[in-house]
């Protein structure tokens, strides 16, 4: 079966610093990655998804980055935080080119102070 | 372009009785409809989905949804209201006419809560 893992839980984190969080993908190949951010326990952004190793697209332009360097790893960086970059961050992923449903990590809680 | 409207921020229900949170779509083809739940501090879960075939989807802890074309709607419901059922409620489509590589577009979701 797939599962998908996200770490960090919690970080907090001063402003200016690096982020990097990172999710992994188990038991599936060349599925579609995505990063959202959830803002005050509401709806869901979309910030970057990838359909395969080294392609990204990004929804909203910002201090935020991604990058899949292998087909089951995605990675969402910061060279320097924001305290707007607080949030709830989710990473899902699905079966790539298929009318499926997404599957979500357990999310990353960032607070930046 | 596609897009989700959940009309109601929180919907408040009795235990035992039936609860309906809505969801309506836009679309310039046909939809695929998904439903996830949300607890809290926790990721998405998927519920249930509506691709195609009968218009009443029956999903995970005894919900269902009913695909209705002509409202663009597809509302979710439970007969009987737990007060674990008490979550973040998120209807999401895609264009069936979209590449399967697009991304699920969300709408704001609704909070239920069931009150003992």
């Amino acid at each position: 079966s797939q599962t998908i893992h996200q770490w960090p839980a919690t970080l907090v984190q001063p402003v200016g610093s690096p982020l990097s969080l990172e999710c992994t993908v188990e038991g599936t190949s060349n599925p579609n990655l995505y990063w959202y951010r959830q803002a005050a326990g509401r709806g869901l952004q979309l910030l970057f998804y990838s359909v395969g190793i080294g392609q990204i697209s990004s929804e909203v332009p910002q201090n935020l980055s991604a990058s899949r360097p292998q087909d089951r790893q995605f990675i969402l960086s910061s060279k320097k935080l924001l305290l707007s970059d607080s949030g709830f961050y989710l990473c899902a992923w699905k079966k790539g080119n298929m009318n499926t449903e997404a599957f979500f990590g357990q999310g990353t809680r960032l607070t930046v102070v | 372009a596609q897009s989700v409207a959940q009309p109601e921020d929180q919907v408040n229900v009795a235990e035992g009785n039936p609860l309906t949170v809505k969801c309506t779509y836009s679309v310039s083809g046909n939809p695929y409809l998904f439903w996830y739940v949300q607890y809290p501090n926790r990721g998405l879960q998927f519920l249930l989905k509506y691709i195609t075939g009968d218009n009443l989807v029956k999903g995970s802890y005894g919900f269902e949804a009913e695909f209705n074309k002509s409202q663009t709607s597809f509302h979710l419901k439970k007969p009987s209201a737990l007060v674990s059922d008490s979550a973040l409620y998120f209807c999401a489509v895609r264009d069936i006419s979209n590449s399967g590589n697009t991304p699920l577009v969300f709408g704001k979701g609704t909070r239920l809560s069931v009150i003992a």
